[in-house]
């Protein structure tokens, strides 16, 4: 199957700063990723789609302002939690569209885990 | 998409048959079955996906209902490292959207 990758797979930073998140899909091109948020004991949450070139759409209850997504290339799409309160500690997973079969596939990249202190 | 109903929880003693059941009784005539698994602290896993045919993979084999109503995933020797939760996904393929994860089932794989 196609390789999602995440960087970094797991960062602590101070409540008040911005984390970075990056998402790639590494052997084939992703017009549209989806990022995921994931609270322990709990299902996996939309929060954002992704659209290669174009304004991200978010899930209600979901804040643009907080949440900054950048989808800059075909294989790249990055989440920026920006201000990070111990609250946004989560396990946040992309997944990317794999256009290449007859019926279009999403795979998934491991993951990063927040904590923030 | 419709909506899935999948048993909480399941165990199955290592190297037999894992049988995880799937109702969808909902789906429509354009709605694929999706299976994905997400083992602890890592992101989901594609497994296999069907329209109406049963189909067989390096992983799993899935088997739909001929009323497509409910599907059955079949890891055929489960080993400690299938120990996972098993989502079950019916959504229209190539829609664009995104998949929508209900609870799962948790598999123990048990030696």
């Amino acid at each position: 199957g196609a390789v999602v990758s995440q960087h970094p797979s797991w960062v602590i930073c101070k409540s008040g700063t911005s984390v970075k998140i990056e998402c790639r899909s590494l052997d084939f091109q992703a017009t549209t990723m989806f990022w995921y948020r994931q609270f322990p004991k709990q299902s996996l949450m939309l929060m954002a789609t992704s659209n290669e070139g174009s304004k991200a759409t978010y899930e209600q209850g979901v804040e643009k302002d907080k949440f900054l997504i950048n989808h800059a290339s075909l294989t790249l799409s990055t989440l920026t939690v920006t201000s990070a309160h111990p609250e946004d500690s989560s396990f946040y997973i992309c997944s990317a569209r794999d256009l290449r079969l007859a019926q279009e596939t999403q795979y998934f990249g491991p993951g990063t885990r927040l904590l923030v202190l | 998409d419709a909506k899935t109903t999948q048993p909480p929880s399941m165990d199955c003693a290592e190297g037999r048959a894992a049988n995880l059941p799937c109702n969808h009784s909902t789906i429509s005539g354009n709605e694929y079955v999706y299976w994905y698994r997400q083992i602890h602290s890592q992101g989901p896993q594609y497994i296999i996906h069907g329209l109406k045919n049963n189909e067989t993979n390096e992983m799993a084999s899935l088997i739909i209902t001929e009323d497509r109503k409910s599907s059955t995933l079949i890891l055929p020797h489960a080993t400690l490292r299938d120990t996972a939760v098993y989502y079950c996904i019916v959504r229209v393929a190539n829609a664009g959207n995104m998949l929508t994860f209900g609870g799962g089932t948790r598999l123990m794989v048990k030696p």
